[in-house]
């Protein structure tokens, strides 16, 4: 069945670093990939999406890019900061968009 | 704030019992979605509807679990006969009801079933 794979599942980096979340799939169908970001006792939130027709997508501090050849897709943090640290998840759905499959998340720390 | 709201936001029962939770979606929108998140994993998807129609369930979802969403607008999900194995976080989540549209999640249910 359809399955998507996230590494690492834990990251520490010193505020100020990078930080880099990568995502595999397995459905060559999915074409929609969102990034969520959870903190304790809150539902996902969105922070960042990509479609398929786009290879890489900014916002401010977070990009996510897209090889769609390769099915990977990764999110990058810039210049993290403590209020970064939570768990992140990646996702991927079809063009039905209803299904969509969650990585199993990364808890990321940023030491300030 | 006119975000997605479930409740309660946390639910403990004895194994046996019969537990039913509420999601009010964001307004207008046409899909609903409820998912189950355990302990250091992401939401697995449960079931979806659009307006009030059921279209797809998972194969997670077993015979004592019922979802409705009879006016189209907020959605329940009971579990009936719970067992251990039922703890979990229980997310609801909305979106306008187009291909590729986001979902944004409620705070999700916290269940404990001792």
């Amino acid at each position: 069945g359809e399955n998507v794979e996230q590494h690492p599942s834990t990251l520490s980096v010193q505020e100020g670093d990078s930080a880099v979340i990568k995502c595999t799939y397995s459905d060559s169908a999915s074409n929609y990939f969102p990034w969520y970001k959870q903190e304790l006792g809150k539902g996902p939130q969105l922070i960042i999406d990509i479609r398929s027709n786009v290879g890489e997508k900014k916002d401010q501090r977070i990009a996510v890019t897209l090889n769609k050849t390769a099915k990977h897709f990764s999110l990058h943090i810039t210049e993290t900061q403590p209020e970064d640290s939570a768990v992140y998840f990646c996702a991927a759905s079809d063009t039905g968009g209803f299904k969509t499959i969650f990585g199993a998340g990364t808890r990321l720390f940023v030491k300030a | 704030d006119t975000g997605v709201s479930q409740d309660p936001r946390h639910k403990i029962t004895k194994r046996g019992q019969n537990v039913t939770f509420r999601c009010d979606p964001i307004s207008e929108h046409n899909r609903l979605y409820w998912y189950r998140q355990t302990l250091g994993q992401g939401p697995e998807f449960l079931t979806y509807f659009q307006n009030e129609a059921q279209l797809e369930k998972s194969r997670l979802l077993s015979d004592r679990f019922s979802a409705e969403r009879p006016k189209g607008s907020f959605s329940t999900l009971e579990i009936q006969r719970t067992e251990q194995g039922d703890s979990a976080m229980y997310l609801c989540a909305s979106s306008k009801g187009t291909a590729q549209e986001t979902q944004y999640f409620g705070p999700g249910t916290r269940l404990l079933v001792l």
